[in-house]
């Protein structure tokens, strides 16, 4: 069985631009997860989904984030327009239930210059 | 305050010594207690999980927890080189809705051959 996979794996951007990195869940999990490591600072949970829906968005740090999962399958998160402080690894997690356990995939590189 | 608080490190020691990691949490409402160990260009991985007060014991991993002193630990016994990895411990507070997760920074792990 696939895991969860990001696209991305790095990306390098110049501060103004526009990045969307993608998260391909675990098959038939409902749950999926961003978070987020900027460099230094402990990985920190941005937002949540049940299936299309959005369940949790309270780590969204502005209105420059903007996450969607059309169809409850696959997730993007854009960044527009990226500042140098969105620098960080972005992780994507999906679980089959709200409680179950939340399987991480490898992580979206962002450096913004 | 941080909600949860992990001992700094990194942590260098010889292979087949005993490891202890650390950490404390702030809010008696986290009911789920996690330990993450992830690779490097690689996503954290659940290596432990506990919800109750005691230890939980997988081959070479315990973990342990102690809400009354809100202190979670995990011991490494016999450790072995591929133990070299970051370790984060990660905390959930209960109910269905509160599924995300509220990591400590890590701490980076090196056995010595």
């Amino acid at each position: 069985e696939a895991g969860v996979t990001q696209f991305p794996s790095h990306s390098v951007i110049e501060k103004g631009q526009t990045v969307t990195l993608r998260c391909d869940p675990i098959s038939g999990h409902d749950n999926l997860y961003w978070y987020r490591r900027v460099m230094g600072k402990e990985i920190k949970f941005l937002l949540h989904f049940v299936k299309e829906s959005k369940q949790d968005e309270s780590g969204m740090p502005n209105n420059r984030f903007l996450a969607e999962r059309t169809g409850g399958t696959y997730s993007t998160l854009k960044v527009q327009p990226a500042e140098l402080e969105d620098s960080g690894v972005y992780f994507c997690a999906s679980s089959q239930g709200l409680g179950d356990t939340q399987y991480f995939g490898p992580g979206t590189r962002l450096t913004v210059l | 305050q941080k909600e949860v608080e992990q001992d700094p490190g990194p942590l260098s020691v010889p292979e087949g010594a005993i490891v202890s990691l650390n950490c404390t949490y702030s809010n008696s409402a986290f009911q789920y207690f996690m330990w993450y160990r992830q690779y490097s260009r690689k996503g954290p991985e659940l290596l432990m999980y506990t919800y109750s007060s005691g230890n939980k014991e997988d081959g070479r991993f315990t973990a342990q927890v102690d809400k009354s002193s809100k202190y979670i630990s995990l011991f490494i016994r016999d450790s072995q080189p591929s133990d070299s990895a970051t370790y984060l411990c990660a905390i959930k507070r209960g109910g269905g809705a509160n599924s995300k997760l509220t990591f400590g920074k890590g701490i980076t792990l090196s056995v010595r051959p």
